[in-house]
């Protein structure tokens, strides 16, 4: 079936230092992806998508890196700060109407 | 702006109960969506509403059901509560039909069956 996921449970940097959660899905038919910040007893926060005509895409701090080829995306967060801390999910969208979410990264940041 | 909302925060039932969650969208998005986010599970996909119609659902008993009203707001009815259904319910609302517009999510809903 679909799936998105392959996290690692807990990442943990330092305040300052870059930060690469890592993804795999397994449907090659999704096209959309996108990561999303879960703060503690807060909804998740869009934070930056991408299409599957890109491989790359960048934000304010944020980078994505897709690699269709072997079914793998990056979320690079420069310069890591405390508020940073939170869970991370990517999605990916199945045909045009449903996101299929991972499991979760939750990123720790110690100063 | 104000954005999506959930009600209640927390909701304690027991088993063989019935349980409604409601969501509010944010004003001009017609699309709200429905996750069940167990604990150290992602989201799952629940349900879609768009325009007052069910557009899709997951893999989820027919026991989860839900609606759509006139003002876009939502309810989801969750009957003969099990154990498992434990679990935060995120909404989500969004404007047009496609996923590919951005989803705004909800605190969400704390449903803990005991």
């Amino acid at each position: 079936g679909e799936s998105v996921g392959l996290h690692l449970p807990t990442l943990s940097v330092q305040e300052g230092d870059n930060s690469i959660i890592n993804c795999a899905y397994s449907n090659s038919a999704s096209d959309y992806f996108i990561w999303y910040k879960q703060e503690s007893g807060k909804g998740p926060q869009f934070i930056i998508d991408i299409r599957s005509n890109m491989d790359k895409r960048q934000g304010q701090r944020v980078t994505v890196l897709l690699n269709k080829t072997v079914k793998h995306l990056s979320l690079q967060i420069a310069a890591t700060q405390p508020g940073d801390s939170a869970v991370y999910f990517c999605a990916g969208l199945a045909g045009t109407d449903k996101l299929i979410f991972g499991t979760g990264t939750r990123l720790q940041v110690f100063p | 702006e104000a954005g999506v909302t959930q009600s209640p925060t927390h909701l304690i039932k027991t088993r063989g109960q019935q349980a409604t969650l409601r969501c509010s969208p944010i004003s001009g998005h017609t699309s709200v969506y429905w996750y069940q986010q167990a604990l150290g599970l992602g989201l799952q996909f629940l349900l879609w509403y768009d325009e007052g119609e069910e557009r899709n659902r997951g893999n989820f008993p027919p026991r989860f059901s839900g609606r759509q009203f006139p003002n876009y707001s939502s309810e989801l009815n969750v009957n003969a509560l099990e154990l498992e259904d434990s679990a935060l319910y995120l909404c989500a609302s969004s404007t047009g039909l496609a996923a590919y517009n951005e989803q705004f999510f909800g605190p969400g809903t704390r449903l803990t069956v005991l």
